[in-house]
């Protein structure tokens, strides 16, 4: 696999707070997308997904914003609770052929009670 | 109903050595994806297995194998393992693989080479 820093960026919030997560994929003919929240010791689990053809799709205190043009991929969290701290990751998926889920890099919440 | 399942949670090996991880997807999935993580990184794909055959492959090296039993359940072989290889190994299954896919994690499997 490819070699990057150790070092995810962070992203620190008071608990209440609204926090936006930012993802810029790769491909272009990506057609679906998801995020993932991954707690220490877990795998990955599901939050939300949206397919290209939506800009925006809210879930139970999320919400999902897709800009196909410079894509771009936000995690909106209301009301951030400190049991959404995490790691958070975009993933992409081409619509061709044997395709597989291309994870981002993935961003840190930490959210202070 | 149970999620996927890995084992072992914990493996430690050295240098040169083999390691084998196990996977069972959740029942009625067919396909079953794994992933490493190695420590601080995002995942990266490895391989993707539906109804027993290899459909993709990442960008690793033919050490890293694995094969997709009649039942569904996988397992990953690791041959001459080096020490970057310590990772964390997640399994992923869902349904069918093609198309938009939601994928299930397990626990993942934490592989240290000593």
């Amino acid at each position: 696999g490819e070699s990057v820093g150790l070092h995810l960026p962070t992203l620190s919030v008071q608990e209440g707070d609204n926090s936006i997560i930012n993802c810029a994929y790769s491909n272009s003919a990506s057609d679906y997308f998801i995020w993932y929240k991954q707690e220490s010791g877990k795998g990955p689990q599901f939050i939300i997904d949206i397919r290209s053809n939506m800009d925006k799709r809210q879930g139970q205190r999320v919400t999902v914003l897709l800009n196909k043009t410079v894509k771009h991929l936000s995690l909106q969290i209301a009301a951030t609770q400190p049991g959404d701290s995490a790691v958070y990751f975009c993933a992409e998926l081409p619509l061709a052929g044997y395709s597989t889920l291309t994870f981002g890099k993935g961003t840190m919440l930490l959210v202070s009670p | 109903e149970a999620g996927v399942t890995q084992s072992p949670t914990h493996l430690i090996k050295t240098r040169g050595q083999q390691a084998t991880l196990r996977c069972s997807p959740i029942s009625g999935h067919t396909s079953v994806y794994w992933y490493q993580q190695a420590l601080g990184l995002g995942l990266q794909f490895l391989l993707w297995y539906d109804e027993g055959e290899e459909r993709n492959r990442g960008n690793f090296p033919p050490r890293f194998s694995g094969r997709q039993f009649p039942n569904y359940s996988s397992e990953l072989n690791v041959n001459a393992l080096e020490l970057e290889d310590s990772a964390l190994y997640l399994c992923a299954s869902s349904l069918l693989g093609a198309g938009a896919n939601v994928l299930t994690f397990g626990a993942g499997s934490r592989l240290t080479v000593l």
